[in-house]
């Protein structure tokens, strides 16, 4: 089992860029949610997808978007990059009850 | 409001001693709490998890946890603390099923001294 896997792990965009990280959900689940860690800070929840659809979302402006694939994968957007928008964003995968699992995150860089 | 409060953000010990990770939280309905680790440069490990039932829950790599309703706390120990053990560590606070997000807490970052 391969676990949650995310793409790619580094990144550098330069401001007002566009960027898209992708994950793959541990196998058998069906539910990915999206989270941004800063430096020093713990995970901040961006939203959730679910069937395809976005389930819940955090306090993130519109700029960030996702997409979720009937592979259960998913893809998180960021459009008009800012330099605040640098930190490691980590895809969290869960099925029904249980616990979620993490993956190794996608540490972005916007200069 | 949900919160989680972690409030060591560094603490040192050294090799063999104990260890005790202090989290409070915040929730309005029946929480399920969280310990995660974190190495540097990679993602979250889940450590242990509470849902209900037996308060001291233990999890993996010798690490226990501590459940008090009346303090709304969640408390990460473990007996003797090896060089292994330095990393950042977060406390969470959710839900599971449908609309599990997770309110992290600011981590603390734990060093180990030989």
């Amino acid at each position: 089992d391969a676990g949650v896997t995310q793409s790619p792990t580094h990144l550098i965009k330069t401001r007002g860029q566009q960027v898209t990280l992708r994950c793959s959900p541990k196998s058998g689940h069906d539910t990915v949610s999206w989270y941004q860690q800063a430096l020093g800070q713990g995970p901040q929840f961006i939203f959730q997808y679910y069937e395809e659809e976005e389930r819940q979302r955090g306090n993130f402006p519109d700029r960030f978007s996702g997409h979720q694939f009937p592979n259960y994968s998913s893809e998180l957007n960021v459009n008009a990059l800012l330099l605040g928008d640098s930190a490691l964003y980590l895809c969290a995968s869960t099925w029904g009850e249980a616990e979620a699992f993490f993956g190794q995150g996608t540490r972005l860089t916007v200069v | 409001a949900q919160s989680v409060t972690q409030p060591d953000i560094h603490i040192t010990v050294s090799e063999g001693a104990s260890l005790e990770l202090r989290c409070n939280y915040s929730y309005g309905a029946t929480p399920y709490l969280f310990w995660y680790v974190q190495s540097p440069g990679q993602g979250l490990q889940l450590l242990l998890k509470y849902f209900s039932g037996d308060t001291l829950v233990q999890g993996i790599k010798g690490f226990e946890a501590e459940f008090k309703r009346s303090q709304s706390s969640f408390n990460l120990r473990k007996p003797s603390v090896h060089w292994s053990d330095a990393a950042e560590y977060f406390c969470a606070v959710g839900r599971l099923g449908g609309y599990n997000k997770l309110i992290f807490g600011a981590g603390t970052r734990l060093a180990v001294h030989p």
